[in-house]
């Protein structure tokens, strides 16, 4: 089974608000967790990659995954305009490889100026 | 730099009538992907490369063919288009199978007619 949710917004936040963006997931076997950002009209671009339990942070982002609860998050600190997109999160059994990839819907965020 | 790229952007067919569609990649990844994603949903994994190994998935419509003549290019082919088939369409490349990120290009928006 696949099946990964994801509230699909709009998520609309004051400049330099602290955002905060989940995915639940049904499929205990996912051991890779990914979170794209897409902006209209382009593709996917790669944010986070984590294999398991755990946070990891870059720069203004972390990535936090509770394989317990099938639970994951990303927050983004120190919010800007420029990060107003829709989020992607993304998971799958053996990093992306020979199954592909399955996505949520994505998560529309607008960061207010 | 693009390193994934796909031509065209856009792509206007009409009802019935075949289709092509070209991702590149200058990665050299061994692993290419065909994502379909229709307005406000989930990419979806079409089928993937493995090298000169096709995998299917297995809902995949047979009006939906590719070709890899190289590990640089990949074509999508739709055979007759139905008004259904109009989306977005996303390649995607991986290094290889195991524990490798997926990066996609800006896709290919086609319309139907």
């Amino acid at each position: 089974q696949k099946e990964v949710e994801q509230d699909p917004g709009p998520l609309s936040v004051p400049e330099g608000a602290i955002v905060s963006l989940n995915c639940t997931y049904s499929n205990s076997a996912f051991q890779y967790f990914m979170w794209y950002r897409q902006y209209s009209r382009k593709g996917p671009e790669l944010l986070m990659y984590t294999y398991s339990s755990g946070n990891k942070e870059d720069g203004r982002f972390t990535a936090q995954v509770d394989k317990s609860s099938k639970y994951i998050s990303l927050f983004i600190r120190d919010s800007q305009p420029s990060d107003s997109a829709t989020y992607l999160c993304a998971m799958s059994f053996s990093g992306g490889g020979a199954d592909g990839l399955t996505f949520g819907k994505g998560t529309h965020l607008i960061i207010q100026p | 730099d693009a390193m994934v790229i796909q031509n065209p952007r856009y792509q206007v067919t009409q009802f019935g009538k075949p289709v092509t569609l070209s991702c590149s990649q200058t990665l050299n990844h061994n692993v290419m992907y065909w994502y379909q994603q229709k307005s406000s949903q989930a990419p979806k994994l079409l089928f993937h490369y493995y090298d000169k190994d096709f995998n299917n998935e297995a809902d995949t419509p047979d009006n939906f063919q590719s070709r890899r003549p190289n590990t640089s290019f990949c074509f999508l082919d739709i055979r007759s288009p139905g008004l259904g088939d109009a989306a977005m369409y996303l390649c995607a490349t991986s290094r290889d199978h195991s524990n490798q990120p997926q990066h996609f290009g800006d896709g290919t928006r086609l319309s139907i007619l």
